[in-house]
């Protein structure tokens, strides 16, 4: 089924690690995005990219960074996690002005 | 400042009814405006999407209003299923083209009862 994968589903993790939650399409859709979800806000942009090899910052890009060497995939790092961090995190993609699709989130929390 | 408003917060009707979920936004400029419904643990599912000159738009049994003079959307839902429980996500697009610089609402929690 065609869509968005994303991995790992829920994390669970200590504060100042490293972590890098994966995103893949098979859409072959040229945008891609990643949001937090936090309980009474609306989803918020964190980084998009709008073709491969090129990125952009959102909303909310402050310790997190992302790369998009393909099409299909568009990794997000937290290089040192904090606790404001814990959320759910959506990846999402889109082609021209279609609605975007999204993925079924990553569950993380920082102790 | 850019903004997407949903009312009510949380709503539940029985099983069979139906219901309208308000959305008012301060977006400029307008491009779009999409309703998602989001499952419980699940990513959010396109529902409709509007430009500025569309009024109304359904997808079986949702149908989405735009006043593009107010500014205000609404969902309405016929003969709800329990299935239709889940939140309900009005987003406004800025601007055309793959900018991902979405508006998105807090959402509506709907919950059907049998």
């Amino acid at each position: 089924i065609a869509g968005i994968t994303q991995a790992p589903t829920s994390q669970i993790l200590a504060a100042g690690r490293r972590m890098t939650l994966r995103c893949t399409q098979d859409m072959r859709h040229n945008a891609m995005y990643w949001y937090r979800q936090d309980l009474g806000l609306g989803l918020r942009l964190i980084h998009y990219s709008n073709t491969a090899g090129t990125t952009g910052k959102g909303e909310v890009p402050d310790g997190y960074s992302v790369s998009r060497a393909n099409t299909d995939d568009f990794p997000l790092t937290l290089a040192s996690a904090v606790p404001s961090q814990t959320s759910v995190y959506f990846c999402a993609s889109s082609d021209s002005q279609q609605p975007q699709h999204f993925g079924d989130g990553t569950r993380l929390s920082i102790l | 400042k850019n903004q997407v408003e949903q009312s009510p917060q949380s709503l539940i009707i029985l099983e069979g009814k139906n219901c309208t979920l308000q959305c008012n936004y301060t977006v400029s400029p307008f491009s779009n405006l999409r309703w998602y419904k989001q499952d419980t643990g699940r990513g959010p599912v396109s529902l409709t999407i509007m430009t500025f000159s569309e009024n109304t738009k359904s997808n079986g049994r949702y149908t989405a209003t735009l006043d593009a003079d107010t500014k205000q959307s609404s969902l309405h839902i016929t003969a709800s299923q329990l299935s239709d429980s889940a939140s309900y996500i009005c987003v406004v697009s800025p601007f055309s083209g793959n900018t991902g610089k979405l508006i998105f609402g807090q959402g509506t929690t709907l919950q059907v009862k049998p």
